[in-house]
């Protein structure tokens, strides 16, 4: 399966800390994204890197991208109780036509 | 407000009920999904729309039957569920094709008594 794997599976930091959220997936991608959902809410898409790309920026969001390890980071810099959520991964295989989530990580911001 | 809707945003029914959920955008896209997400479950595709052509069925059982009459409109019709298909069912579409950015409804949550 080239399912994503997110780890760890539940994070619980301090406001203002910064916060990683991992991802491993099993074959070859054309991107690779980062989703945010609100508790039973819909996903919001965050960010996107293709495979050529090793790191992008989105306001404080940083993702990194390494296809040799088949991995990827999402870091939140200085947190706030209103990042709360679950974020997710999510890969398309090369030559398919659609994406694949991981199980996800229940990020939570104390205050 | 992502641009996508779906309702209702809440749904409880029988076993032996008939009902739609319906999803609705006016982002331009050509392509439209359903997913259904579990407690404790990654997210499942169900179905893909491409340009109203069904280019994917996740081995879905024919008590889902999704409609897609339009680039913007999607429905998924749903008869004799059972309980174990309670979740919550979001729909999304991308332009440009499957591997884009998505843009997901708010999502129906369903409760199969």
């Amino acid at each position: 399966s080239q399912q994503g794997e997110e780890d760890p599976q539940a994070l619980s930091i301090q406001e203002g800390e910064n916060a990683t959220m991992n991802c491993s997936y099993k074959t070859s991608i054309n991107n690779l994204q980062w989703y945010r959902q609100n508790s039973g809410r819909g996903l919001v898409h965050l960010i996107l890197i293709r495979s050529n790309e090793r790191e992008k920026h989105s306001g404080r969001l940083r993702v990194t991208l390494d296809t040799s390890k088949k991995s990827s980071s999402l870091l939140i810099t200085a947190s706030r109780a209103a990042d709360t959520a679950s974020y997710f991964c999510a890969t398309d295989a090369a030559g398919a036509q659609k994406l694949v989530f991981g199980q996800g990580t229940r990020l939570t911001i104390n205050p | 407000e992502t641009g996508v809707t779906q309702t209702p945003r809440h749904l409880v029914m029988g076993m032996t009920n008939k009902k739609s959920l319906k999803c609705e955008q006016h982002l331009g896209h050509n392509a439209m999904y359903w997913y259904k997400q579990s407690a404790k479950k990654p997210l499942e595709l169900m179905f893909v729309y491409n340009f109203k052509e069904q280019t994917e069925n996740n081995s879905v059982p024919s008590r889902f039957s999704p409609e897609c009459p339009n680039s913007s409109h999607l429905f998924l019709h749903l008869h004799t569920l059972q309980p174990e298909d309670s979740a919550l069912y979001l729909c999304a579409s991308s332009g440009g094709g499957s591997y884009n950015e998505q843009f997901f409804g708010p999502g129906t949550r369903l409760t199969v008594l």
